[in-house]
C-alpha cells in the first residue's frame, strides 16, 4: 500500500529554536497533505491542509506566521515550527491525499519536546 | 458542520469477548465515516472506511462497523478481542470524499484483559 515518512521521528529542541518537520509521499503523488497535532491522550486536531505550489489553509485558531507550511512538490510538504515554545510540545502528524484513488495515507508522526 | 462523538473514553474487555465502540455523527450531507486505529507512539492505521456503498463494512483484523443513519451511529464491533487489539480508536467523518480534511472524535482506548 501507499506509504507517508515522517522525518525526523522524533525531536528535541530549546526554547526559542525552529523545527522543521517534513511529510513524504514515497510512492505516489500528493497535490494535497494535511497536518495534524495530537496533545497526549487527545485526539488529532487539523491545523491546516497544504496544497502543493500554493498557500497552506490554516485552521481557525492555528498560527500560520509560527507553523510555517510549504509544499514544494508532489511527494513533500514540510511544516516547520518557529520559535518554538514547550507549549508547542505535541506529536504532528502529516497525511497525504493519493487523488487517483480518493484515500488519504498517515504518516507515522513525529514527536516533537521542546525544553 | 461536520463532528463525531466517541461514546466512552475507556473501554475494558476481556480477550475472547466481544468489542463494542460506539459512535455517533453528525452531517448535513452525506458523510464518508472511518475508523482508524492508533498503536501507542505510532501514526494512524485505517481500520475501516463507509463510502455509502454497504452499509456493512468489513475492516482489517476482523474489525466491522454497521452504518445506521436512522441513528446516525457508525459503531465498530469485533466477535473476538485478542490481546493485540489493545491500543487507542478514533472514529472520523469527512464531508466530501474520503481524501479530504476528517474530523476526528475524541478516541477510545481498548484495553483487553487476560
Amino acid at each position: 500500500g501507499a506509504v507517508v515518512s515522517q522525518h525526523p521521528s522524533r525531536v528535541i529542541c530549546k526554547s526559542g529554536t525552529s523545527v522543521k518537520i517534513e511529510c513524504r509521499s514515497l510512492d505516489f503523488q500528493a497535490t494535497t497533505m494535511f497536518w495534524y497535532r495530537q496533545f497526549p491522550k487527545q485526539s488529532l486536531m487539523l491545523m491546516a491542509t497544504s496544497n502543493e505550489g500554493s498557500k497552506a489553509t490554516y485552521e481557525q485558531g492555528v498560527e500560520k506566521d509560527k507553523f510555517l507550511i510549504n509544499h514544494a512538490s508532489l511527494t513533500l510538504s514540510t511544516l516547520t515550527v518557529t520559535s518554538a515554545h514547550p507549549e508547542d510540545s505535541s506529536f504532528y502528524i502529516c497525511s497525504a491525499r493519493d487523488s487517483y484513488q480518493e484515500t488519504q495515507y498517515f504518516g507515522p508522526g513525529t514527536r516533537l519536546l521542546v525544553l | 458542520a461536520q463532528s463525531v462523538t466517541q461514546l466512552g473514553s475507556h473501554v475494558s474487555v476481556s480477550e475472547g469477548a466481544l468489542v463494542l465502540l460506539r459512535c455517533n455523527y453528525s452531517s448535513s450531507v452525506p458523510p464518508y465515516l472511518f475508523w482508524y486505529v492508533q498503536y501507542p507512539n505510532q501514526g494512524l492505521q485505517l481500520l475501516l472506511k463507509y463510502t455509502s456503498a454497504a452499509t456493512l463494512v468489513k475492516g482489517i483484523n476482523g474489525f466491522e462497523a454497521e452504518f445506521k443513519k436512522s441513528e446516525t451511529s457508525f459503531h465498530l464491533t469485533k466477535p473476538s478481542a485478542h490481546m493485540s487489539d489493545a491500543a487507542e480508536y478514533f472514529c472520523a467523518v469527512s464531508p466530501y470524499s474520503s481524501a479530504s480534511k476528517i474530523i476526528f472524535g475524541s478516541g477510545t482506548r481498548l484495553s483487553i484483559r487476560p
